[in-house]
């Protein structure tokens, strides 16, 4: 299976700050890379897909890049509500996640 | 409107085996491109993959896991079911169901998820 490794597992970060989350595949995944949003007690949500499409009603501070095995998911300035856990998935193969970016306010 | 709820029978013991119910509206399984999948996540850990099926019946399994998964839909296709046998300690979790579509690899839409805790 494709493993996922994510950067760094913890974020501290002041509002209006630019943020930058990697996600590193363990093999070529071709773009086939999504971001999810996950707060406390809720269910993930979809942000990115295909590396850099920004799924509706996101915000467009919310942007994604990256190629091969290096993807990248940037907030262009932090707002307190992005305070979530992030994870990227491929779906190369069958799906897998990685361990998540705790991004947290400064 | 897209919907989709999980349910469960939120505690059970080792051994035994855990039967799951997502039920879906806003959208037909019926529809060609459509998927259904089961993620769960141990609480305060990352996400697994573990099972979909599609709009034609046809079935995807974690390999890791398969020897103990089995998920099926209902004939209206309003309902996605699984089923995980012999169940230990390490399948507590929160079992999410899922949307996508067929060569999308996303999941757009998720449940609000069901807490199960397996224990003697």
């Amino acid at each position: 299976d494709i493993q996922m490794t994510q950067s760094p597992s913890l974020l501290s970060a002041s509002v209006g700050d630019r943020v930058t989350l990697s996600c590193k595949a363990s093999q070529n995944i071709y773009k086939y890379l999504n971001w999810y949003q996950q707060k406390l007690g809720e269910a993930p949500k979809l942000l990115i897909y295909y590396t850099n499409s920004l799924q509706t009603g996101i915000p467009s501070r919310f942007s994604g890049s990256g190629s091969g095995t290096d993807y990248t998911l940037t907030i262009s300035s932090l707002q307190p509500e992005d305070v979530a856990t992030y994870f990227c998935q491929q779906y190369n193969s069958w799906p897998t996640f990685g361990a998540g970016t705790k991004l947290e306010l400064k | 409107q897209v919907t989709l709820k999980e349910s469960g029978p939120g505690m059970l013991q080792p051994s035994k085996t855990l039967s799951l119910t997502c039920s879906f509206s806003g959208f037909s399984l019926s529809t060609s491109g459509m998927v259904v999948s089961w993620i769960r996540q141990p609480s305060g850990k990352s996400l697994e993959w573990l099972a979909a099926i599609d709009w034609d019946g046809d079935k995807y399994y974690n390999p890791s896991l398969k020897s103990r998964l089995t998920v099926s839909k209902n004939t209206s296709n309003t309902q996605v079911f699984l089923k995980i046998t012999s169940v230990d300690i390490a399948d507590t979790a929160t079992y999410y169901c899922a949307r996508s579509e067929r060569g999308a690899g996303y999941f757009d839409y998720w449940g609000q998820g069901v807490m199960v805790t397996v224990s003697s």
